[in-house]
């Protein structure tokens, strides 16, 4: 069975500090992806990132970044210098290589960044 | 233009009554799915939709009823309404059925509110 936990509930920090928002999966596939989205407080979902299992390179994209580890099965996210605009919910997310696009979605944690 | 688009965005309903939700993506996409998030933002996928036929059916109650006139719309009929309904149904799009990006198009949301 395929699972997506995302132990912080909620996570509040001060702008400018550095954050990181953990994702453990548990898969039974060899090859899968991985996936964090972002829904603001005006409710959408916005895509941030894939992962393919079979590349562990870490990847950076501006103040974000993720850190893709195989062997403990965690993808996890972080935010550095946060702002307030980065409050939001976020999504990490599981699909199976192959079959159909369904994804499992984490719980979320939701992030405040305060001034 | 809005990519994937869901009418109407908030619906007000009493118990027992039929209603529908609508949407339309302008992506060119071939696949569309409905995802359930409950009050504690818990995401679920309840259909799939690839060029107007059903791949994906979870453990729905069979009040609710996509029905995808062709592969640009996907309506989510629900008969019945119960209070355990109220949820915000998200549809979303994708290019292919089984893709390798697996990346989902998301719509705004439709939160449902059953009295």
């Amino acid at each position: 069975a395929q699972k997506v936990t995302q132990a912080q509930t909620e996570i509040s920090v001060v702008e400018k500090e550095d954050v990181t928002l953990d994702c453990v999966y548990e898969t039974r596939d060899t090859t899968y992806y991985l996936f964090w989205y972002k829904q603001p407080p005006s409710g959408e979902l916005v895509f941030l990132i894939r992962r393919n299992s079979f590349d562990e390179q870490n990847e950076i994209s501006g103040r974000y970044s993720w850190n893709f580890q195989k062997s403990t099965s965690s993808f996890n996210f972080t935010i550095t210098a946060s702002q307030v605009v980065d409050s939001a919910v976020y999504f990490c997310a599981l699909r199976a290589y192959g079959g159909y696009n369904k994804l499992i979605f984490g719980a979320g944690t939701r992030l405040a960044v305060h001034p | 233009d809005t990519a994937v688009s869901q009418t109407p965005k908030y619906l007000v309903t009493q118990m027992g009554n039929d209603k529908s939700i609508k949407c339309e993506q302008n992506l060119g996409h071939d696949t569309m799915y409905w995802y359930k998030q409950d009050s504690k933002k818990f995401l679920k996928i309840m259909f799939s939709y690839n060029n107007k036929e059903l791949i994906i059916n979870e453990t729905v109650p069979n009040r609710f009823s996509p029905k995808s006139p062709d592969k640009a719309h996907l309506n989510l009929h629900i008969n019945s309404l119960e209070l355990g309904d109220s949820a915000v149904y998200f549809c979303a799009s994708s290019q292919e059925a089984s893709g390798a990006t697996g990346e989902l198009f998301f719509g705004e949301g439709s939160r449902l509110t059953v009295l």
